[in-house]
């Protein structure tokens, strides 16, 4: 069964500070991992990996996909209050998406 | 059209009553999929239809669940005889059809059974 691990599941610090997400995975037949930030209702796209070692970055949030060692992390550099959310790992077979439960990110001002 | 639509936003039902749950895509998105999300946990893949064809469900989607999408646009998600169980959130997404896209979700419909 396919399986998803993200780590920590939750984590409080100080706007400023830099943050780094996992997410491990066991899937067959891989094709992409993606993140999703979710705050109070639906999941908002952040990326999607389809190649290891290929950084993709928007703004302050960059991740970065190991297909050998099958994890990928999401980091977030000079957190703000607004970057408060749940970070949803998801990877893709096929026609389906399997989530992580989640990590839990507070910044406190 | 702005994204995934979802009607409606809450519902509140009694046990052993029947719900219906609506979703309108991205209009350029044949793809359509419904997920569940209960409290703590990341979403659960419940179905997907390409176009009006629902290609794939999965386990957890009972015999009392059923999902059609019958034009390929809009899709509905039925649950018959809800149990206190079926308390969740449930998301609806839609993507291109073309390789894996990202998936686009919508605002989610919270039901609460009581």
């Amino acid at each position: 069964e396919d399986k998803v691990v993200q780590s920590p599941l939750s984590l409080v610090v100080h706007e400023g500070d830099t943050v780094t997400l996992n997410c491990s995975y066991e899937v067959t037949n891989f094709r992409s991992l993606l993140w999703y930030k979710q705050e109070k209702k639906a999941p908002t796209f952040l990326f999607m990996l389809t190649s290891s070692g290929i950084e993709k970055k928007s703004g302050r949030l960059s991740s970065i996909l190991d297909k050998k060692e099958l994890f990928s992390i999401l980091n977030i550099t000079a957190t703000q209050t607004g970057d408060s959310a749940i970070y949803l790992c998801a990877v893709g077979r096929g026609s389906r998406l399997t989530f992580g439960e989640g990590t839990q990110l507070t910044v406190n001002p | 059209d702005t994204g995934v639509s979802q009607n409606p936003r809450h519902k509140i039902t009694k046990r052993g009553q029947n719900v219906t749950f609506r979703c309108d895509p991205i209009s350029e998105h044949n793809r359509l999929y419904w997920y569940r999300q209960t409290l703590g946990q990341g979403p659960e893949f419940l179905t997907y239809f390409q176009n009006e064809a629902q290609l794939e469900k999965s386990r957890l989607l009972s015999d009392r669940f059923s999902a059609e999408r019958p034009k390929g646009s809009f899709s509905t998600l039925e649950i018959q005889r809800t149990e206190q169980g079926d308390s969740a959130m449930y998301l609806c997404a839609s993507s291109y059809e073309q390789g894996f896209t990202e998936a686009f979700f919508g605002q989610g419909t919270r039901l609460t059974v009581v």
